[in-house]
């Protein structure tokens, strides 16, 4: 079945730090490659997506390329703020109609100032 | 655009209790997603509904689960004689049509937790 790995956390950096957070996969089918944020208190909340290979998905500076090659959808961002402060979820999910998503057990970010 | 909202926030119950969790989704949404989430994992797969029809069901959903979305609009999960190990994090998410290509919507899950 579908399955989704990712970096083992927490991850602690200083602020303006550059972040990578590494996500690989195992599907079935050609999946579309999502990654959520889930701030303290609230649920997660879609970060971006890439729906075929190459594509780049990017939002508030993170950004993220699907590579087929090495099934792999690594998140990065080139200056972490305090305010990124989150758990991350690397999720996949099937081009059948369902829809439904496996997710990756998260990586804690934490900036310190 | 109200975003997804799930009821009660929290819920403390005893063993053997039964227990059910309330999920509105966006309205415009016609494909709804339960999950359940424990301490230092992600969310895993439940069921999902294509409007009023349940479509598919994982194995971790035992017979003491039912969910329900008449009508199409809301969706009700039940636990029945529950289980120390049913304490989770309860997650609902919807979607509009696209399949895989969608993202979901979550809301701020039900939090069970047996006594």
């Amino acid at each position: 079945g579908d399955s989704v790995t990712q970096m083992e956390g927490p991850v602690t950096l200083s602020e303006e730090a550059f972040l990578t957070i590494n996500c690989t996969y195992t599907a079935t089918g050609y999946p579309s490659l999502f990654w959520y944020v889930q701030y303290p208190g609230e649920g997660l909340q879609l970060l971006l997506k890439a729906t075929k290979a190459d594509d780049k998905g990017s939002n508030k500076g993170f950004e993220a390329t699907y590579r087929k090659e090495t099934t792999s959808f690594h998140l990065e961002k080139g200056s972490v703020q305090v305010s990124d402060s989150a758990v991350y979820f690397c999720a996949l999910s099937e081009r059948t109609n369902a829809g439904k998503s496996t997710f990756g057990d998260g990586t804690t970010l934490t900036v310190k100032p | 655009d109200t975003g997804v909202s799930q009821n009660p926030r929290h819920k403390i119950t005893k063993r053997g209790q039964n227990v059910t969790f309330r999920c509105d989704p966006i309205s415009e949404h016609n494909r709804l997603y339960w999950y359940r989430q424990t301490l230092g994992q992600g969310p895993e797969f439940l069921t999902y509904f294509q409007n009023e029809a349940q479509l598919e069901k994982s194995r971790l959903l035992s017979d003491r689960f039912s969910a329900e979305r008449p009508k199409g609009s809301f969706s009700t999960l039940e636990i029945q004689r529950t289980e120390q190990g049913d304490s989770a994090m309860y997650l609902c998410a919807s979607s509009g049509d696209g399949g895989g290509n969608q993202p979901q919507h979550f809301g701020d899950g039900t939090r069970l937790s047996i006594l």
